[in-house]
């Protein structure tokens, strides 16, 4: 079945020890999203890209950067994680190019930061 | 600034009855909601969505009402059943530089008892 699939499932860092979560997706979408999501809140959007155009929200900090090397996969780099940084990460993709298209979420990464 | 509103955090239903989910909106630029399911340890799934020119949209036992003067709108679930029980997001969606940026609320967390 194509899927978003997104490694590892859990994460486990110590505070300020760089981490890389990655997701990958086998339905050849065009735009692969980064959600944030802590307890009891909403999934917070963080950074797109739509095919290779790299597109940042404007309050993701800087800590966060993303990788898209090729369609299939792409990375969140969070370069000194802060225990405020523990969260579960979703991965998302739509097809891109008309409104109104449904995301299709991998399984998500729990981050723990020690 | 939430433009998107569960004000029910959690719900608990009897199984075969209906379950009532709602969802407020503040954007008057949203004209089309989606309801995304997530069950624990999984990512979201679509679940139905309703298009602000029509004020009800049914998918089998799923109904969405739409009252755009209100700003409302609402998932009902008829007959409720055990595998439902899960988070449910009310999403919403704004295209802006080709892209759809997707607002979620927060969720409200559906127990149906058997």
């Amino acid at each position: 079945d194509a899927m978003v699939i997104q490694n590892p499932r859990y994460q486990v860092t110590q505070f300020g020890k760089p981490v890389t979560l990655s997701c990958s997706q086998t339905l050849n979408h065009n735009v692969m999203y980064w959600y944030q999501q802590k307890s009891s809140q909403a999934p917070k959007l963080l950074f797109h890209y739509y095919d290779k155009d790299f597109n940042n929200e404007a309050d993701t900090p800087d800590n966060f950067q993303s990788r898209r090397p090729n369609t299939s996969f792409c990375f969140l780099d969070i370069r000194s994680p802060g225990l405020g940084d523990a969260a579960m990460y979703l991965c998302a993709t739509s097809r891109g190019g008309s409104t109104n298209e449904k995301l299709f979420f991998g399984s998500g990464t729990q981050l723990s930061v020690l | 600034d939430q433009q998107v509103k569960q004000n029910s955090p959690s719900l608990s239903v009897q199984e075969g009855r209906i379950s009532i989910l709602n969802c407020d909106y503040t954007n008057s630029m949203f004209d089309y909601f989606l309801w995304y399911k997530k069950y624990p340890a999984e990512g979201p799934t679509f679940l139905i969505s309703i298009s602000s020119i029509k004020d009800k949209n049914e998918d089998g036992r799923f109904t969405v009402f739409l009252n755009k003067s209100a700003k409302h709108l609402s998932l009902h679930i008829v007959p409720s059943q055990p595998g439902d029980s899960a988070v449910y997001f009310c999403a919403a969606p704004v295209t802006s530089g080709g892209y759809q940026k997707v607002t979620f609320g927060t969720g409200t967390k559906l127990q149906v008892i058997p």
